[in-house]
């Protein structure tokens, strides 16, 4: 059985910065091309980036360019997303969720999110 | 940027059948996703590519995709399925995850 587990709550100050994990069983990351997804209180889902079958490459919403950073670590089979200059907007569980694949015909077209890990939810608060 | 528009709400009695929309530009060249959504659990998935049913997931959640606008169709409607709904599609053109607003299902 494939799971994500990922680290835990995290309280945070404005200005600061929030690193989170999301660790593959079952599998290697190698398989496990993952996505980072949040929802804030009362929002819907917020796809915010990662990585992109067939593209094989890190993709990120406009938004968080430039303010967020997304890696793997494979030996440890383990994804980060890193969020900087964290305000109270940032408040919000984040998900980790897997694209297992995409094909192109003319459009490409991507798998939906199978696998998503439990959330970490972040609170950003003076 | 390629939007995704949902309804806020839809309300359904236990029994009858709820449709659910997701309007987008053309959207019938896409790829639909769907996914279920209860308070304090991670979103789940329940069609993808417009009308594949995971495995788990019961034969009432069936989805089309016809010119503008996506549909999920939750048949025989149980309180179980009370939750919120969001489509979502992979636009090419700008290479990102598109969301919809999300949809939340009431059942009267």
């Amino acid at each position: 059985q494939v799971h994500l587990v990922q680290s835990g709550a995290e309280v945070k100050t404005p200005g600061s910065s929030v690193k989170i994990s999301c660790k593959a069983s079952g599998g290697t990351l190698n398989s496990f091309p993952i996505s980072w997804v949040r929802q804030a209180p009362g929002q819907g889902l917020e796809w915010m980036g990662g990585i992109i079958p067939v593209y094989d490459t890190l993709k990120y919403a406009q938004k968080f360019q430039g303010r967020v950073t997304i890696n793997t670590d494979e030996s440890a089979s383990t994804a980060y997303l890193a969020l900087n200059s964290l305000t109270s907007e940032d408040t919000a569980v984040y998900y980790c969720a897997r694209v297992p694949g995409a094909y192109c015909s003319g459009e490409c077209f991507v798998d939906p999110f199978d696998i998503w890990g439990q959330g970490t939810m972040v609170t950003v608060s003076s | 940027s390629y939007v995704l528009t949902q309804p806020p709400s839809v309300s359904v009695a236990p029994g009858q059948t709820a449709r659910i929309t997701c309007g987008g530009n053309n959207i019938a060249s896409k790829g639909v996703h769907w996914y279920q959504r209860k308070p304090g659990q991670a979103p789940v998935l329940v069609v993808s590519h417009d009308y594949d049913r995971p495995s788990g997931i019961p034969e009432r959640f069936s989805g089309s995709n016809s010119g503008n606008t996506a549909t999920l169709t939750i048949s025989r409607v149980e309180d179980g399925d009370e939750a919120d709904y969001y489509c979502q599609v992979w636009d090419s053109s700008t290479e990102v995850v598109v969301f919809g607003g999300g949809t939340k299902l009431t059942v009267l």
